[in-house]
């Protein structure tokens, strides 16, 4: 099936800095999403991106629908402690329904 | 809160039995999918029904079988369990079939 390449798989920071991840994809997709998933909860729906260049924000968090419509990057600015997490991408395929899911950066921030 | 109910939250049983999960989407959702996410595995996508009919099938094994009944709840069964069936089954929702998806809080099987 459809592969989405997540990186980093984990990261540990500082509290304040600054954090990027990203998601590829080998085929063009129509719609971006991203997720933060706590430890035995559901995902929860951060930003969604449904135009390719379309820059979005969300507080302290930015994401952006690539260009080439294969890839999409989040950014976290001066991150603090509830931030740890699992963050997911998920993207729809232009050929069918099926969202595809990234296979998450775990970030843990230090206080 | 994600306006997606699932129940339960917690399912205990043994191998070989059989379990049915539901899941209500947000009001105005007619679009429900289910994942399973494993011990430290991403979410892999089963199956997916839109107002009522199924739409997209994922790796969703044999044993395991989902319908969406005309009040848009769904149920997902899974048969014959085996210890590896244990894991996080979650229900998404999203008002069309292509639309942001929000989950629900997931249901935690465990097959002893």
């Amino acid at each position: 099936g459809q592969q989405l390449n997540q990186s980093p798989q984990s990261m540990f920071i500082q509290e304040g800095e600054d954090v990027s991840m990203n998601c590829t994809s080998s085929s063009i997709f129509n719609t971006w999403l991203w997720y933060k998933q706590d430890p035995g909860e559901g995902p929860v729906l951060l930003i969604a991106l449904y135009k390719a260049g379309e820059l979005t924000s969300n507080g302290r968090l930015t994401a952006q629908f690539g260009i080439t419509r294969k890839d999409s990057f989040l950014n976290i600015s001066a991150s603090i402690p509830s931030d740890v997490g699992i963050y997911f991408c998920a993207g729809l395929s232009n050929t069918g329904n099926q969202f595809y899911f990234g296979t998450g950066t775990s970030l843990t921030v230090i206080p | 809160d994600s306006g997606v109910t699932q129940t339960p939250k917690h399912l205990i049983t043994a191998t070989g039995q059989r379990v049915t999960l539901r899941c209500s989407p947000r009001s105005g959702d007619l679009s429900v999918y289910w994942y399973q996410q494993s011990l430290d595995q991403g979410l892999q996508f089963l199956i997916q029904y839109y107002n009522g009919e199924e739409r997209a099938k994922g790796n969703i094994l044999e044993r395991f079988s989902a319908q969406q009944f005309p009040d848009l709840h769904s149920e997902l069964n899974l048969s014959s369990l085996e210890l590896g069936d244990s894991a996080l089954y979650f229900c998404a929702s999203s008002v069309v079939g292509q639309g942001s998806q929000f989950f629900g809080p997931g249901t935690r099987l465990t097959v002893l």
